[in-house]
């Protein structure tokens, strides 16, 4: 069954909305959870660590005033686009982290369009 | 993390054994093998993971070379529905849980009837 589950799978929203993108891990604790972003024929690229209780991580080059990530509780953890354009039209993926020695599981994905 | 080289395409015919080749020659001694896999318009699937033995699970075998330096997925009986993006994803063996994922360009396996 599904270890991760993450809504909406789609949203179209108009230019300079806030979209906000959930990610929940089912049936355990998650004290770190990833957001990544792929555009069409491309890998995944990691955006940040949402980290339990503290404050995200962030890889560079990507804005963190831009991308809100609040992760409140050990089963949820939320992506916020905010003011949102249509460069951010992507696919945006969360995964559920262990230690290193066990799989990362990913959500389903969510496809922002933004017109 | 060390980074990994993979072919950029391969096909098969239904049925038969998929060899999927990844190379990770700068790996070091503590860093796992992962295998995921991507189908079109969803989230990764883990396939498999090792360190230094062989792994085998319901999905796949993983073999690893005794230098570590490169390994192969197969997929036995390879089916439509493994057409897929694979991913070879060397893992760094930290003691936290924030170890992360890097993904490369992976190998696009079509499987052909």
């Amino acid at each position: 069954g599904a270890v991760v589950s993450q809504h909406p799978s789609r949203v179209i929203c108009k230019s300079g909305t806030s979209v906000k993108i959930e990610c929940r891990s089912l049936d355990f604790q998650a004290t770190t959870m990833f957001w990544y972003r792929q555009f069409p024929k491309k890998s995944l690229m990691l955006m940040a660590t949402s980290n339990e209780g503290s404050k995200a991580t962030y890889e560079q080059g990507v804005e963190k005033d831009k991308f809100l990530i609040n992760h409140a509780s050990l089963t949820l953890s939320t992506l916020t686009v905010t003011s949102a354009h249509p460069e951010d039209s992507s696919f945006y993926i969360c995964s559920v982290g262990f230690y290193s020695n066990q799989p990362q599981h990913f959500g389903d994905g969510t496809r922002l369009s933004i017109l | 993390d060390a980074k990994t080289t993979q072919p950029p395409s391969m096909d098969c015919a239904e049925g038969r054994a998929a060899n999927l080749p990844c190379n990770h020659s700068t790996i070091s001694g503590n860093e796992y093998v992962y295998w995921y896999r991507q189908i079109h318009s969803q989230g990764p699937q883990y396939i498999i993971h090792g360190l230094k033995n062989n792994e085998t699970n319901e999905m796949a075998s993983l073999i690893i070379t005794e230098d570590r330096k490169s390994s192969t997925l197969i997929l036995p009986h390879a089916t439509l529905r493994d057409t897929a993006v694979y991913y070879c994803i060397v893992r760094a063996a930290l003691t936290g849980a924030n170890s992360k994922l890097t993904f490369g360009k992976g190998i696009t396996l079509s499987v052909r009837p």
